[in-house]
């Protein structure tokens, strides 16, 4: 079946530096979300790209679709604090329903002030 | 209400026995989700309901889980016999229609000991 896979596991920032995580399907993908959940809650939206090769930007949050629709990033530029969190990228596969969104391990952010 | 609410919001239990977790969208959406959690992971999917009918319940683990919405509005997760493994952070989700932005509730931590 469909895997999602998300590196890193971890990542560590310095407070004003950039960093990229990345999400890799096994197979294509029919468009993907990314959700942020912070320690002790729920995950939330961010944003659902579809096209191949979208590039959508939120603020300091730069989100890309690949060409294949196989992978996905997310780049944060200038991290805050309040960018602390476990982001998930989440996608229905191709050949799956469009409701069965599979979710990613995420990437743990930890920032130091 | 305001999110999507889901009951109750922690639940211990002895194995063996048969538990209900309730979910409570927000109004109007159409399509509900079930996924459930465990430390360090990314939510597993399911099962997802379009209106009241399951559209996909491929994500459920075995039959002593079943779901159901029988208004097209709350949904009842219920799991018989449960097992120390069944432990874990059941998510429920709703969209407007499938597969766009989910608005997730704070969850149902099942604990069975």
């Amino acid at each position: 079946g469909q895997q999602v896979m998300q590196i890193p596991q971890y990542q560590h920032v310095q407070e004003g530096e950039d960093f990229t995580t990345y999400c890799n399907s096994s197979t294509t993908l029919s468009n993907i979300q990314w959700y942020k959940q912070r320690p002790g809650g729920h995950p939330v939206f961010l944003i659902q790209l579809v096209k191949s090769g979208e590039v959508k930007k939120q603020k300091r949050l730069t989100f890309q679709f690949g060409e294949a629709k196989k992978n996905s990033s997310l780049h944060i530029t200038a991290t805050q604090t309040t960018d602390v969190g476990t982001y998930f990228c989440a996608g229905p596969g191709a050949t799956d329903s469009w409701g069965k969104l599979q979710f990613g391990a995420g990437t743990q952010v930890v920032v130091t002030p | 209400g305001a999110g999507v609410s889901q009951t109750p919001s922690n639940k211990v239990t002895e194995k063996g026995k048969y538990v209900e977790l309730r979910c409570d969208p927000i109004s109007g959406h159409t399509a509900l989700y079930w996924y459930r959690q465990s430390l360090g992971q990314g939510p597993e999917f399911l099962i997802y309901f379009q209106g009241t009918g399951a559209a996909d319940d491929s994500g459920l683990p075995n039959d002593r889980f079943f779901a159901v919405r029988p208004e097209g509005s709350v949904s009842t997760l219920k799991i018989q016999r449960t097992e120390r493994g069944d432990s874990a952070v059941y998510l429920c989700a709703s969209s407007l229609v499938r597969n766009t932005e989910a608005f997730f509730g704070q969850g149902t931590r099942l604990t069975v000991v």
